[in-house]
């Protein structure tokens, strides 16, 4: 039973321009989160998807960040007009129900860094 | 809002010392979940804990859930340089989410 994917592991992008990070959830996971980590921080909560639902997505700055869970296929966290201070890791995790007594599986992350 | 933070921020320990991070949130939680990040690493989960006072152990590690589970700890018995690494405490920030601790990064000295 593969693990939460994401996919890329790396990514470099320009300053002004977009990031398109994907994540496939644990077999029979219905429930995904993303999360941002910068360099020597803890983790940051930015929205929490089901099928075809965004549920919270009151960590996700308004403006440049969108995510999306679709029917089939990957979750996607998308950034438009990238900037320095975007530059870190990005979590994904999933979970088989969506309540806090289920623990999350993380994915291995995406690293973007913003020239 | 209600934060989870972690003391301390930083730890570094000789092979064979004791090693203790602790959990603090300023609501009561209704369970609480470490996680442990290697460096260079995505968390990984470690235990959960849900009654009051509960005490739990995974070998060198007792995990610990106050009685008014407003505070946990980890406690590490003996560090080995395989236990580097930074440790999360997460409680739930709403019916579906948790919010993350700060994290205590653990360095272990050989």
């Amino acid at each position: 039973n593969a693990g939460v994917m994401q996919n890329p592991r790396h990514l470099v992008r320009r300053r002004g321009q977009e990031a398109r990070l994907r994540c496939s959830p644990m077999k029979g996971h219905s429930h995904v989160y993303w999360y941002r980590q910068l360099p020597e921080e803890g983790l940051k909560f930015m929205v929490y998807l089901q099928k075809e639902n965004i549920i919270d997505e009151s960590g996700m700055p308004k403006e440049r960040f969108s995510a999306e869970f679709p029917k089939e296929g990957p979750s996607i966290l998308r950034i438009q007009q990238v900037v320095r201070g975007d530059s870190a890791a990005y979590f994904c995790a999933s979970s088989p129900v969506g309540d806090p007594y289920n623990e999350q599986f993380f994915g291995p992350g995406t690293r973007l860094t913003v020239l | 809002g209600q934060q989870v933070m972690q003391i301390p921020q930083y730890q570094h320990v000789q092979e064979g010392e004791d090693f203790t991070t602790y959990c603090n949130s300023s609501t009561t939680l209704s369970n609480i979940q470490w996680y442990k990040q290697r460096p260079g690493g995505h968390p990984v989960f470690l235990i959960q804990l849900v009654k009051s006072g509960e005490v739990k152990k995974q070998k060198r590690l007792t995990f610990q859930f106050g009685e008014a589970k407003k505070n946990s700890s980890l406690h590490i018995t003996a560090t080995q340089t395989t236990d580097v690494g930074t440790y999360f405490c997460a409680g739930p920030r709403s019916s579906n989410q948790f919010y993350f601790g700060t994290g205590t990064s653990l360095t272990v000295i050989p």
